[in-house]
């Protein structure tokens, strides 16, 4: 079974600080997914990605194959940012059920 | 733009009673995935559905939980009786194969309350 640990646990940090979020994970994957959850629950994907690198507006994610590791930043950060982040991996084939980190809690400060 | 529907969004219920959730997928997504949130925890895989079928149903509690997904379209994830342990919060997801692709489309969730 895959583990996926997540760091930091929580992070605090002020308006327009640069953000970066941490993903490790134990076997290997077929897809690593980065979601946002917000305090009412729902989920929300922001990135799948299997190799390299994908950037949306001020999200950027990245991803290590090799030593099975990926990043989230966030780049000029703002209160609606705020938000659990967590990273996600799928094992065997694409439509298996993901694995989920345990989150990391940012809070932007104004 | 299509969305996962789930219902009820929350529910409250005592201990030994009976209670069901229901999940409506984006139309033409044959898989259809249940997790559960346990606070403060990441998500956890309870059934996964390819049409009607179950694929995977390792994790679920089956002598208290039981999942059905008659007709391939909707589904409904079943507690009898529910435990405290069973507060948490059940995500429906749901996806399709866009080439080998299978990006997940969660819904908004249930959270239940056993009290």
């Amino acid at each position: 079974k895959n583990e996926v640990e997540q760091s930091p646990q929580n992070l605090t940090a002020q308006e327009g600080e640069f953000i970066t979020i941490n993903c490790s994970y134990s076997v290997g994957i077929s897809a690593l997914h980065w979601l946002q959850q917000h305090p009412g629950g729902g989920i929300v994907s922001l990135f799948m990605l299997s190799s390299g690198k994908k950037k949306h507006g001020r999200l950027i994610a990245t991803i290590n194959i090799q030593e099975k590791h990926s990043s989230l930043h966030i780049t000029a950060s703002h209160p609606r940012d705020s938000a659990v982040y967590i990273c996600a991996v799928g094992s065997g084939g694409g439509a298996d059920g993901l694995t989920f980190g345990k989150g990391t809690h940012l809070i932007i400060q104004p | 733009e299509a969305e996962v529907a789930q219902s009820p969004r929350y529910k409250i219920t005592e201990k030994s009673q009976a209670v069901a959730f229901w999940c409506d997928p984006i139309s033409g997504h044959a898989t259809l995935y249940w997790y559960r949130q346990i606070l403060g925890q990441g998500p956890e895989l309870l059934v996964q559905f390819q049409d009607e079928s179950v694929v995977d149903d390792s994790q679920l509690p089956k002598d208290r939980f039981s999942a059905e997904r008659l007709k391939g379209v909707d589904s409904t994830l079943k507690i009898q009786p529910a435990e405290l342990g069973d507060s948490a919060m059940y995500l429906c997801a749901s996806s399709f194969d866009r080439l080998g692709i299978y990006e997940q489309y969660f819904g908004p969730g249930t959270r239940l309350t056993v009290t």
